[in-house]
């Protein structure tokens, strides 16, 4: 069946500019995770979703970074006043409950760059 | 505060030979412990997970992980490594409950298989 799907692959804008990243995980997966992973470093958790409630935002770095599920499936995640320093990939998984058992899989990501 | 170690940034072997990729982890209560492979621009692929029992764990490609509770390690091996599973791999770790869903990534280990 059909994987984690992300939306762009690429995103390239400048500073202060605001970005949203798309989001969309595999059919019936109840839990969305949303990390960050920088060059040369292992994905760090941003926040994840149990249906369209934000479960833990503990990871968002501050307030310019927010996401959203409001139907319980599709999410996106939002960047105000983009700094060059927010440029990375941006890693969504999906798993079937938010049990710490559960299997968490990762879409292919979308890398942003700010100029 | 859970964490993650691979001690080593990268591994060299000669294709059919063993593979061993080293993870320790820090976690307060039972461990869920996980291993992922990353291609190049490619998002991150599950290998395969311990949870509880065996200690022995095997999962996909010929990959299987050993659970070591005193060494608090999850060391990645393959008996025969493939030029194909040159990659980047991740460990991570889910701790108790109060640590929440998030996995804890270790900082990946390059793996160059030779032919």
């Amino acid at each position: 069946g059909a994987g984690v799907s992300q939306t762009p692959s690429n995103k390239v804008t400048e500073k202060g500019k605001y970005v949203e990243l798309r989001c969309d995980p595999i059919s019936g997966h109840t839990a969305l995770y949303w990390y960050r992973q920088s060059l040369g470093q292992g994905p760090e958790f941003l926040i994840y979703f149990q249906g369209t409630g934000a479960a833990d935002d503990s990871g968002l770095p501050n307030d310019r970074f927010f996401a959203v599920r409001p139907e319980g499936s599709v999410s996106t995640l939002k960047i105000q006043r983009t700094e060059r320093g927010d440029s990375a990939v941006y890693l969504c998984a999906s798993s079937l409950q938010a049990v710490a058992t559960d299997t968490q899989y990762f879409g292919p990501g979308t890398r942003l760059t700010v100029l | 505060a859970q964490s993650v170690a691979q001690p080593e940034d990268q591994v060299n072997v000669a294709e059919g030979n063993p593979l061993t990729v080293k993870c320790t982890y820090s976690v307060s209560g039972n461990p869920y412990l996980f291993w992922y492979v990353q291609y190049p621009n490619r998002g991150l692929q599950f290998l395969l997970k311990y949870i509880t029992g065996d200690n022995l764990v095997k999962g996909s490609y010929g990959f299987e992980a050993e659970f070591n509770k005193s060494q608090t390690s999850f060391h990645l091996k393959k008996p025969s490594a493939l030029v194909s599973d040159s990659a980047l791999y991740f460990c991570a770790v889910r701790g108790n409950k109060a640590a929440g869903n998030k996995l804890t990534f270790g900082g990946g280990t390059r793996v160059l298989v030779k032919p």
